[in-house]
Parts: structure tokens; C-alpha cells; sequence
């Protein structure tokens, strides 16, 4: 089965700049969604098809794929992003994959 | 605006039955794939079940397939994820999903989720 890994945490003082990643084998020919999970509440996604942003989320957030690692890049990081942070996949019908997930610590 | 909204959860004994519901409004529900995605406590997501507009074409992951069973009644609204057989490994938050741009898309929109507990 498809693997996707992700770092368990990434750690960023406020206003850097936090590059959460997600490694599969040549990811780059999949498309990669990503999803922020605060404390105690469901997933919300904020990046889609490898890099589009839906409607409401900050333009700080963006993402990248190529060779075999997709990137989630939050930029000028506030407290408010911290939480979990989940790539996906779809790999074929009856088989959609989440990475294990990264928590963001600001 | 979209909601979806999960109940059913709940404590069970193992080898128990459960049956989930998701009540579905601010969208045309007949016209979208659905999931159940479920998350162990402290763990990550996982991918449970997935189910095409008209019900013809539905997926179980392979860790519950032949326990679980994923359905909906587009005249209601409502998607559904009958359990049995439940085991403590079972025990998570079953979260309901709209699925964009079916099959190969992402999940847009998510209920609050329900506890399911699998313990004596």
C-alpha cells in the first residue's frame, strides 16, 4: 500500500516561516491535499490539489509537490496555526491515504 | 452552508454493533461521493469508507472490511456506517466527509465527529 510520511513535529517561533513535509513515492504525479486540525476540533482543509487555497484561508499558507516530497509552507506563523497537520492522496479507488500526520508547534 | 452533522457514537462491548448516521444539508447531497474517516484517540486520520452519489460504487478500507458497511438515503439526507463485529482497535472519532471532485479529489467539508468506544 501507499505510504506517505510526514516529520511527527515541526517547531517555528512566531512570524518565520514553518515547511511542513510529506514524502511518497514520486508524490509529484499525485495530488496533494493537506489539512489543519486544531485541538479538539475536525480537519479543515487549507491547501488542495498540491497548491490551490480554498476560499477563507489565509494566503500565508501554500504548497508545493515534486520528485517524491509535497511541502506545505505556512509562512509568517502565528499562534493560531498551531495544531496538526495532515497530507492526503488519492491512490486509486477504495484507497485514500492520509500521511501520519505533523504537529506545528509555535 | 454546508453541514454535516454525525450521531450513534457511543460505548459498545466488543463484538457489539453500531449503526453511525450523518445528516447532510446546504448542499445538493444526491450530487456528491461521501467518507467516514475515523481518528484513534492521539493518533492520525484514517480513511474508513467511501460511497458515489447513487450508492452504486462503495469502498471499505481493508482493516474492517467484511465488519463495516457504508450506505446512504439521498431522499433523507443522510449517509450511514453500519458497524459490526466492533473490536477495541475500533474505538475513534468517526468523522462524515464530503468528497470534491470524486474519486480522486479531497475532503471539503467535515462533521464534528462521534465517539465510538469499543470496551467492556
Amino acid at each position: 500500500s501507499y505510504v506517505l510520511t510526514q516529520p511527527p513535529s515541526v517547531s517555528v517561533a512566531p512570524g518565520e516561516t514553518a515547511n511542513i513535509t510529506c514524502e511518497g513515492d514520486n508524490i509529484g504525479i499525485k495530488n496533494v491535499h493537506w489539512y489543519q486540525q486544531r485541538p479538539g476540533q475536525a480537519p479543515v482543509v487549507v491547501v488542495y490539489y498540491d497548491f490551490d487555497r480554498p476560499s477563507g484561508i489565509s494566503e500565508r499558507f501554500s504548497g508545493s509537490n515534486s520528485g517524491n516530497t509535497a511541502t506545505l509552507t505556512v509562512t509568517r506563523v502565528e499562534a493560531g496555526d498551531e495544531g496538526d497537520y495532515y497530507c492526503q492522496v488519492w491512490v486509486r479507488s477504495g484507497d485514500w491515504v492520509f500521511g501520519g500526520g505533523t504537529t506545528l508547534t509555535v | 452552508e454546508v453541514q454535516l452533522v454525525e450521531a450513534g457514537g457511543g460505548l459498545v462491548q466488543p463484538g457489539g454493533s453500531l449503526r453511525l448516521s450523518c445528516a447532510a444539508s446546504g448542499f445538493t447531497f444526491s450530487s456528491y461521493w461521501m467518507s467516514w474517516v475515523r481518528q484513534a484517540p492521539g493518533k492520525g486520520l484514517e480513511w474508513v469508507a467511501t460511497i458515489s452519489q447513487q450508492g452504486g460504487q462503495k469502498y471499505i478500507v481493508d482493516s474492517v472490511n467484511g465488519r463495516f458497511s457504508v450506505s446512504r438515503d439521498n431522499a433523507k439526507n443522510s449517509l450511514f456506517l453500519q458497524m459490526n463485529g466492533l473490536r477495541p482497535e475500533d474505538t475513534a472519532v468517526f468523522y462524515c466527509a464530503l468528497l470534491e471532485s470524486a474519486p480522486g479529489g479531497y475532503f471539503k467539508n467535515w462533521g464534528r465527529g462521534t465517539l465510538v468506544a469499543v470496551s467492556t
